[in-house]
């Protein structure tokens, strides 16, 4: 069945810092979701991605499908003490909707 | 916030016991989906519900039952609880089952000891 991998786990930056997290999908995917769920929280809707290389920026986050829609990245500019969290990716195909694991994001002041 | 309530926030039972978690949705969705999420980990797609009906179903045992009311709003049952089916039950509703977009609850955070 479907897998989607998600990397790092973990990563720590500085307060400025550029941060990168990578999704990968053993599928094509009719579109990818990214959440952000904060220390305690529950995920919340970021954005959805839905064509071929398609590239969304919302502030200082920018999202990027691939060519072969089996991939996606979410990079964040600069970061800032409020990004803190841990960012999901969620592939979408034929019904089945699947999460990566995450990767948490801490960033010291 | 998404509008979306879940009940109880927190929960501890025991092995081999029953357990009912709710969830309503935001006005005017009527698909609501549950998921479990471990510690650590994302959120595993339990089951879908639209219009009342079972609309999807993730890996999970026959004793993972759900039931969804004609106001949309929707019930978790786990059967013969088991220690690794602690963890954080979400509920997530979207206007209808082709809109991918999840509006998630804050959770049900289920302890079995």
């Amino acid at each position: 069945g479907q897998q989607v991998m998600q990397i790092p786990q973990y990563q720590h930056v500085q307060e400025g810092e550029d941060f990168t997290t990578y999704c990968n999908s053993s599928t094509t995917l009719s579109n990818i979701q990214w959440y952000k769920q904060r220390p305690g929280g529950h995920p919340v809707f970021l954005i959805q991605l839905v064509k071929s290389g398609e590239v969304k920026k919302q502030k200082r986050l920018t999202f990027q499908f691939g060519e072969a829609k089996k991939n996606s990245s979410l990079h964040i500019t600069a970061t800032q003490t409020t990004d803190v969290g841990t960012y999901f990716c969620a592939g979408h195909n034929n019904n089945d909707m699947r999460f990566g694991a995450g990767t948490r994001l801490t960033v010291k002041p | 916030e998404t509008g979306v309530t879940q009940s109880p926030t927190h929960l501890i039972k025991t092995r081999g016991q029953q357990v009912t978690l709710r969830c309503s949705s935001q006005s005017g969705h009527n698909t609501v989906s549950w998921y479990q999420q471990a510690l650590g980990q994302g959120p595993q797609f339990i089951f879908q519900y639209y219009r009342e009906e079972e609309n999807g179903r993730g890996n999970f045992p026959p004793r993972f039952s759900g039931l969804q009311f004609p106001n949309y709003s929707s019930e978790l049952n786990v059967n013969a609880l088991e220690l690794d089916d602690s963890a954080l039950y979400l509920c997530a509703s979207s206007p209808d089952p082709n809109t991918d977009t999840q509006y998630f609850g804050p959770g049900t955070r289920l302890t079995v000891l």
